[in-house]
């Protein structure tokens, strides 16, 4: 089965740019796997920041973008804030369903 | 605005089959443009894609839970369903219901979660 690749842990400090990444065991992203972001704080429900690759979902902060980054879907954070500190979930569609990939969890420090 | 809310058990025995139901509200569940999606995360870990189904019938599901699940969509409620059998303890987790957009290739919907744990 594919796997999906994310860093498991990162930290960035307050007002600097992170890129998180999402890669696969096999193989390199594209556009067809429409890769889609969620931001997930403890005892909630994710939220979607990004779909089709670079699209930001309704009131979501242009902070958040993504983009490719080698072979790999990237989500940038921009100018960080503490309330930026969650898990962070990238999702690829594969014609069979689709795949979570493994978490991020970004601390702001 | 589409709003999903999960309902069911929050206890189930093991060996026994876990029945979840996700109402929708806010628009037809048959409206096309989404494929009605369960997710699970276990306590501290990851999010994990069970299945989806379109309104049409075809259904999606995980590999590695195929032999366990079904998801069955009830139009004349505007809910679907989930059901899981022969559970264990490994089955314990928060499960979500969601809405996966055919169009923007994402989760658009999300309902609030609900814990279910499997223990005697």
């Amino acid at each position: 089965q594919t796997v999906v690749t994310q860093e498991p842990s990162f930290s960035v400090s307050p007002g600097g740019t992170v890129t998180l990444t999402c890669g696969l065991s096999s193989g390199s992203v594209s556009t067809s796997y429409y890769p889609s972001w969620y931001q997930q704080t403890p005892g909630q429900a994710p939220r979607t920041l990004i779909y089709s690759t670079n699209t930001r979902s309704s009131g979501v902060p242009d902070r958040f973008s993504g983009s490719f980054l080698g072979n790999k879907a990237a989500l940038t954070i921009t100018g960080a804030q503490a309330d930026d500190e969650s898990d962070y979930y990238c999702v690829l569609y594969m014609h069979s369903g689709v795949v979570f990939g493994g978490g991020t969890k970004l601390t702001v420090l | 605005q589409v709003q999903l809310q999960e309902s069911g058990p929050g206890l189930v025995k093991p060996s026994q089959t876990l029945s979840l139901t996700c109402t929708v509200s806010g628009g037809s569940i048959s409206s096309g443009g989404y494929y009605w999606s369960w997710i699970r995360q276990h306590p501290g870990k990851g999010l994990e894609w069970i299945g989806y189904m379109y309104y049409s019938g075809r259904t999606y599901y995980n590999p590695s839970l195929k032999s366990r699940v079904s998801i069955s969509v009830d139009t004349s409620k505007n809910q679907f369903s989930l059901k899981l059998s022969s559970v264990t303890a490994a089955d314990t987790a928060v499960y979500y219901c969601g809405g996966y957009g055919g169009n923007s290739g994402a989760f658009d919907i999300w309902g609030q979660g609900t814990m279910v744990t499997v223990s005697s």
